[in-house]
């Protein structure tokens, strides 16, 4: 079962834009982890934030964290086409080993 | 750039038929997991080893699904027998110790059970 959902479930937008992804989750998690998915191809980790972190940067990726409204963004900023991918946050609940993955947002940049 | 390296990338098989697909964790990796991603279901986890033992096998249908590791370099996955709701890509990935640390994930193996 997942427990991540994401919202949207599609976003198309042009290059050089801002792409905001949405997560909530349901229970109470020890941290939270985006991935991408390119087609064809495995999950690659893009970033994780700790259940006491608000926000967190990475390059061109920036997330944020609420654990009271149990949601979670990711904001890449200034999209390329080579950006194009499947986006999914996983959660690690609290004294769980397993990561639980959302449903995917999946990411069009148009040139 | 170390990487997990899952084979075949593709089996087309008919159904009642044996399948095995075989994962090649990170070297010094000591977690190796199984997924099952389907555009009905997602990204499923089916098990979990950790320094070779099976730690959690709930996500896997027992009577047709076994999962082993019979060393530090190999995790395997076999339906026997296969059935068509078993068409799915199906993912091994790797990681150190704890889920507080990164998956990396193998490209997959899709598989078609006709």
């Amino acid at each position: 079962s997942q427990q991540g959902e994401e919202d949207p479930q599609a976003l198309s937008i042009q290059e050089g834009e801002n792409a905001t992804m949405n997560c909530s989750y349901k229970t109470s998690i020890n941290n939270l982890q985006w991935y991408r998915q390119n087609s064809g191809r495995g999950l690659v980790h893009l970033i994780l934030i700790r259940s006491n972190e608000r926000e967190k940067h990475s390059g061109r990726l920036r997330v944020t964290l609420d654990t009271s409204k149990k949601s979670s963004s990711l904001l890449i900023t200034a999209s390329r086409a080579a950006d194009t991918a499947s986006y999914f946050c996983a959660t690690l609940g609290i004294g769980n080993e397993k990561l639980t993955f959302g449903t995917g947002t999946r990411l069009t940049i148009i040139p | 750039d170390a990487r997990v390296t899952q084979t075949p990338r593709h089996k087309v098989t008919e159904m009642g038929q044996e399948v095995t697909m075989r994962c090649q964790p990170i070297l010094g990796h000591n977690t190796v997991f199984w997924y099952r991603q389907t555009m009905m279901q997602g990204l499923e986890l089916l098990a979990y080893f950790r320094n070779r033992a099976p730690l959690d096998d709930s996500g896997m249908p027992k009577d047709r699904f076994s999962a082993e590791m019979p060393d530090a370099t190999l995790a395997t996955l076999k339906i026997q027998p296969s059935e068509p709701r078993d068409s799915a890509v199906y993912f091994c990935a790797s990681g150190l110790t704890r889920g507080h640390q990164p998956q990396h994930f193998g490209d997959g193996t899709r598989l078609s059970i006709l």
